[in-house]
């Protein structure tokens, strides 16, 4: 079975500091995407940043990066520079390339400091 | 864009009463997604539409729950008999034609089961 693992439930960072939200996950295939999605309180969720593992460069989104280990199954996310806007719960999530349904983990509540 | 959008925000119902929840995808969007948020859980699957057609079913969509998209445009969800297990927030996402692979979130509809 497919699994997303993120390890941290709650984190807080001060404000222009940088965290990194951690996140595993298993599976035996080989072509998949994963994701990051930040969902702000009592509101929706929105995509911050994905990742197709066939490729070996990790991807940029301004603030946000990751870093993308795919023979440890490892997918964290590196927020720069945070902000109080950044104050959310993260989601990791990936897909089997031709499923169309997602996989999460369980969250990881970041707080962001002023 | 208007984004994708959900009806009601929030539904509080008696155990054993029928709901409906309705989702209105991004314009041309091709698929449409229900996902099951319980609380400090990651969305879970329910199931999804490419067009009006209903390609896949968790089995967490017991016989109680029905989704359609006669025109494959909007989307219904209903819930018959509801129980207090059933309580949850009920996530709508769509994605492109082209790019199948991301998934663009509604702000959800909260069910609570008294």
């Amino acid at each position: 079975a497919q699994t997303v693992t993120q390890s941290q439930p709650e984190m807080s960072v001060q404000e222009a500091e940088t965290v990194t939200l951690s996140c595993t996950y298993d599976t035996s295939e080989n072509n998949y995407y994963l994701f990051w999605y930040k969902q702000p309180p009592s509101r929706q969720m929105i995509l911050v940043i994905r990742q197709e593992a066939y490729k070996q460069q990790n991807a940029t989104e301004n603030r946000f990066s990751v870093n993308f280990q795919k023979a440890a199954k490892s997918f964290s996310l590196k927020i720069s520079d945070s902000q109080l806007g950044d104050t959310a719960m993260y989601f990791c999530a990936f897909m089997i390339s031709g499923t169309y349904k997602y996989i999460f983990g369980t969250g990881t509540r970041l707080k962001v400091l002023a | 864009d208007t984004g994708v959008s959900q009806d009601p925000r929030h539904k509080i119902t008696k155990r054993g009463q029928n709901v409906t929840f309705r989702c209105d995808p991004i314009s041309e969007h091709n698929r449409l997604y229900w996902y099951r948020q319980t609380l400090g859980q990651g969305p879970e699957f329910l199931t999804y539409f490419q067009n009006e057609a209903q390609l896949e079913k968790s089995r967490l969509l017991s016989d109680r729950f029905s989704a359609e998209r006669p025109k494959g445009s909007f989307s219904t969800l209903e819930i018959q008999r509801t129980e207090q297990g059933d309580s949850a927030m009920y996530l709508c996402a769509s994605s492109p034609r082209l790019a199948t692979d991301t998934q663009y979130f509604g702000p959800g509809t909260r069910l609570t089961v008294l």
